[in-house]
């Protein structure tokens, strides 16, 4: 059983194009995170929801616009993409917003911008 | 601000040798967490262990261990008698309030 899955895990698509990207978690977690990781591996926090709401948003372009319609899944929505967006998308999620709660990751999406 | 320094960029070793993979933090809280994760060739993310900042007694888990110095704000990280299956992108990252802060990482390749 996967713990955080994530859909799709690869995606290609055109400059100016809008794509969204899934994301699914069966550990009963309360929070659940984005994170981008770059073309040399940096690992950055874009957003995090608890319980469907929105606790922090890392100065992400508006383009970017996370979407959780109940707590167990977190999609991230991302309009008029840019060659710059192409990166590693990450999901995660934690029993909730405790400092001391381990943060468990999905696979990855793969995301080429053309 | 939390800040998280990985100085070693890439490290290569030969199976059976031990290596330490370093990890120097900053941050202003006095409660906070330090964790590993292992990013494998296949780009998955795998939790490897967390430390809380009240707790300075080292781990070990099998063929790794964990080594936290509060004096000197270092969580380093030691693989004894590495295997070729031990190559990946590790990961050091700090926790204190909401934000996971990563360090860039350490490439390690272990050759047969």
């Amino acid at each position: 059983d996967t713990a955080v899955s994530q859909t799709p895990k690869y995606l290609v698509t055109q400059m100016g194009n809008d794509k969204s990207i899934k994301c699914e978690q069966n550990l009963g977690h309360d929070t659940m995170y984005w994170y981008k990781q770059d073309s040399k591996k940096f690992l950055k926090i874009m957003f995090s929801y608890n319980n469907k709401e929105l606790i922090i948003n890392e100065t992400v372009p508006n383009r970017f616009s996370p979407k959780s319609p109940d707590k167990a899944h977190l999609n991230l929505h991302i309009n008029s993409l840019e060659l710059g967006d192409s990166a590693v998308y990450f999901c995660a999620s934690s029993q909730d917003t405790r400092t001391e709660e381990t943060q468990y990751f999905g696979p990855g999406t793969r995301l080429l911008v053309l | 601000a939390q800040k998280v320094t990985q100085a070693q960029t890439e490290i290569s070793v030969v199976e059976k040798e031990d290596v330490t993979l370093d990890c120097v933090y900053e941050t202003r809280d006095t409660t906070y967490y330090l964790f590993w994760y292992k990013q494998p060739p296949s780009g998955e993310l795998v939790f490897l262990i967390r430390r809380n900042s009240f707790d300075e007694q080292n781990e070990i888990s099998g063929r790794y261990s964990w080594n936290f110095q509060k004096s000197t704000s270092s969580f380093n990280f030691t693989i004894t008698a590495s295997q070729v299956v031990d190559s990946a992108v590790y990961f050091c990252a700090l926790r204190a309030y909401y934000k996971l802060t990563f360090g860039k990482g350490t490439l390690l390749t272990v050759n047969p």
